[in-house]
């Protein structure tokens, strides 16, 4: 089985201030890793995500991640924030040798951004 | 990218009544579809696995008979609840994913807006 932990449930931050979002999970096999976005009354949207090669992973609009294996984390990062990132956000692992590719969520960080 | 949309967007009902959601692919066959409810503030909780063609598998502690589920097509998947409650009111998102899983290959889900069920 798998678990997430988000360390930090809510992030207040300026706006252009860098953010980071803690994630850690624990897993007996190899997994992928995720970040979902989801903002107010919507579904998720990936983010990015860590299938195999270079650990760092980065998103179209500035995020980026870091798979860190002898941690266990998948740290998110973003250098300058926007008002528009105001959001919740999601860490998921899924473990590669499965049929199922069952995603296990994080509790979610939620992020305000404040002018 | 691939679009998953959801039927309705809202819905409330009175206590002891069915409502029926419903999840479709809009532009690729959904070989496998997930159901997953959020409470408020709270994460993503798996409820059930469906299959195209064959019956669901529920997570432990999700009670199949209250929440039916039908993969009748690859592109539509429904959840019922039945005999709604209070308690049952939430967030219950829906996820598509194409192909076959398992091995090194990855297929994405892809997640529908959700739907808010409030049951009075």
């Amino acid at each position: 089985a798998q678990s997430v932990t988000q360390l930090d449930s809510q992030v207040p931050v300026f706006e252009e201030a860098p953010v980071e979002l803690r994630c850690n999970y624990s897993s007996s096999v190899s997994v992928y890793l995720f970040w979902y976005v989801q903002y107010p009354n919507q579904g998720l949207q990936l983010l990015l995500k860590y299938l195999s090669g270079s650990t760092l992973v980065e998103s179209i609009n500035g995020f980026e991640a870091e798979f860190n294996k002898s941690q266990t984390s998948f740290h998110l990062r973003k250098p300058s924030v926007h008002i528009s990132d105001t959001a919740e956000y999601f860490c998921a692992v899924s473990p590669k040798m499965a049929a199922g590719n069952k995603l296990t969520f994080g509790g979610g960080t939620r992020v305000l951004v404040k002018p | 990218g691939a679009v998953v949309s959801q039927h309705p967007s809202r819905v409330i009902c009175k206590s002891g009544t069915s409502v029926k959601i419903e999840c479709r692919s809009l532009d690729f066959q959904a070989t496998t579809m997930f159901w997953y409810r959020q409470f408020p503030k709270q994460s993503l909780m798996l409820m059930a696995t469906s299959n195209e063609g064959s019956k669901a598998t529920y997570e432990q502690g999700v009670e199949k008979d209250k929440f039916l589920i039908n993969h009748a097509s690859l592109t539509l998947s429904t959840l019922t609840v039945t005999s709604a409650h209070p308690e049952d009111s939430s967030f219950y998102i829906c996820s598509a994913r194409a192909g076959v899983a398992g091995g090194n290959a990855y297929n994405e889900q892809f997640f529908g807006p959700g739907t808010r069920l409030t049951v009075l």
